[in-house]
């Protein structure tokens, strides 16, 4: 069980838009920075936005980010076969219990 | 280039123990916050412990607290993972990887090194 909620799998066809939630809490995206990151089928992670909705550089700006209390979301337009892949968000979380970094569950993305 | 060579992978058997080993290389190691990531087969990204750039403050997840302990040496550009008692469930591709300067976002991440525990 993820500490951030992600849908499991999302799917659509070349060119469309598609978003992927990722919902969390007070300790979390409510009080700090949501990042999403790529993963490539037998590929390490990739940052793909970070600080709620900045892009590294290299990025393609057909992927963005935003955030709105304890939840965020990345939306990809103009999607490409290239794009299938496992997406996962990500924030430091504040907790009493001891600090450090929560994942979504991951959501993957199918080109159909 | 940023570059991140994790080692020391292996199998090992329950309630063994296991030294892994992140090279890094392109930047100024001694400047930067450092973390460890697992990723259990065909699982999700669980984020392991966060060591910051001096060395002096540390966190676990609560998974391995008492039995992981990470470090770094500034001199050689290391950062390791020293992993005890191992259980089945730590069972993972470990990634090393970096924040990005002082912010606590993943910015690099390693190629990875696989570790097994089993009998």
């Amino acid at each position: 069980q993820s500490v951030l909620t992600q849908p499991p799998s999302a799917s659509g066809t070349p060119g469309q838009r598609v978003t992927i939630s990722c919902s969390g809490s007070s300790s979390n995206i409510g009080s700090n920075t949501v990042n999403w990151y790529q993963q490539l089928p037998g590929t390490a992670p990739k940052l793909l936005i970070y600080s709620n909705n900045q892009r590294p550089s290299g990025v393609p700006d057909r992927f963005s980010g935003s955030k709105s209390g304890t939840s965020a979301s990345l939306a990809i337009s103009g999607l490409q076969s290239e794009d299938e892949a496992d997406y996962y968000c990500a924030a430091w979380d504040d907790s009493l219990n001891g600090p450090g970094v929560v994942f979504g569950g991951g959501t993957k993305l199918t080109v159909l | 280039e940023v570059q991140l060579v994790e080692s020391g992978g292996g199998l090992v058997q329950p309630g063994g123990s296991l030294r892994l080993s992140c090279a890094a290389s392109g930047f100024t190691f001694s400047s930067y916050e450092m973390n460890w990531v697992r990723q259990a087969p065909g699982k999700g990204l669980e984020w392991v412990s966060y060591i910051s750039s001096s060395g002096s403050t540390i966190y676990y997840a609560d998974s391995v607290k008492g039995r992981f302990t990470i470090s770094r040496d500034n001199a050689k550009n290391s950062l390791y993972l020293q992993m005890n008692s191992l259980r089945a469930e730590d069972t993972a591709v470990y990634y090393c990887a970096r924040d990005l300067r002082l912010t606590t976002t993943i910015d690099y991440w390693g190629q990875g090194t696989l570790v097994t525990v089993s009998s």
